[in-house]
């Protein structure tokens, strides 16, 4: 079945430090989804891409959609303690809307 | 995007009990996706629940465990049955949203003593 690889597992940064998590899948996604999951809560929508090569920002975060549709990025510039959490990409694929969710990367920020 | 209420929010339940899990949702929804998240761990979809037939469930997943119900359009349930400790994880109902994504409830945080 679908795999979808995420990392790295943990990343500590000081607080003004880029961040960026990598996700993989073991096919070819129709879209992926970026959700932030804060320490003791549930996991939030934050973006979509569908395009290949698609590049979407929100604020400091930078979302991009690999050219095979098959890997994606979240970057974060000049990380703030609002950003602590775990960071999940999610790739739905065919025609089903089966989710598959990789594993997370929890960020953590020094002040 | 959809408002999901999830209840309980968290429980302490002793071994070889059951815990029902109830979500209702503030719009009606086709599907409802249930999903489990071990401690420190990623979300692993239990079942897909749509109204009016049985729910589709995932590898390593089975009905006896993990019953679900599915009156209406806007409610569901799942029962974790004859619990174990190994059962102790938050689990979460899910929805599409109402233009992309997907829409989470608040989750119950089920620990099995």
């Amino acid at each position: 079945g679908q795999q979808v690889m995420q990392i790295p597992q943990y990343q500590h940064v000081q607080e003004g430090e880029d961040f960026t998590t990598y996700c993989n899948s073991s096919t070819t996604l129709s879209n992926i989804q970026w959700y932030k999951q804060r320490p003791g809560g549930h996991p939030v929508f934050l973006i979509q891409l569908v395009k290949s090569g698609e590049v979407k920002k929100q604020k400091r975060l930078t979302f991009q959609f690999g050219e095979a549709k098959k890997n994606s990025s979240l970057h974060i510039t000049a990380t703030q303690t609002t950003d602590v959490g775990t960071y999940f990409c999610a790739g739905l694929s065919g025609a089903g809307n089966m989710l598959t969710f990789g594993g997370g990367t929890r960020l953590m920020v020094k002040p | 995007s959809a408002v999901i209420s999830q209840k309980p929010s968290r429980d302490i339940c002793q071994r070889g009990t059951s815990l029902t899990i109830q979500c209702q949702v503030d719009s009606q929804v086709t599907m409802m996706f249930w999903y489990r998240q071990q401690p420190g761990q990623s979300l692993t979809l239990i079942a897909t629940a749509n109204q009016g037939s049985e729910a589709t469930y995932e590898s390593g997943f089975v009905i006896d465990k993990f019953p679900i119900s599915r009156p209406n359009l806007t409610f569901s349930t799942l029962t974790v049955s004859n619990m174990s400790p190994e059962d102790s994880s938050i689990y979460l109902c899910s929805v599409e949203g109402r233009i992309y994504g997907y829409t989470f409830g608040s989750g119950t945080r089920l620990t099995v003593v």
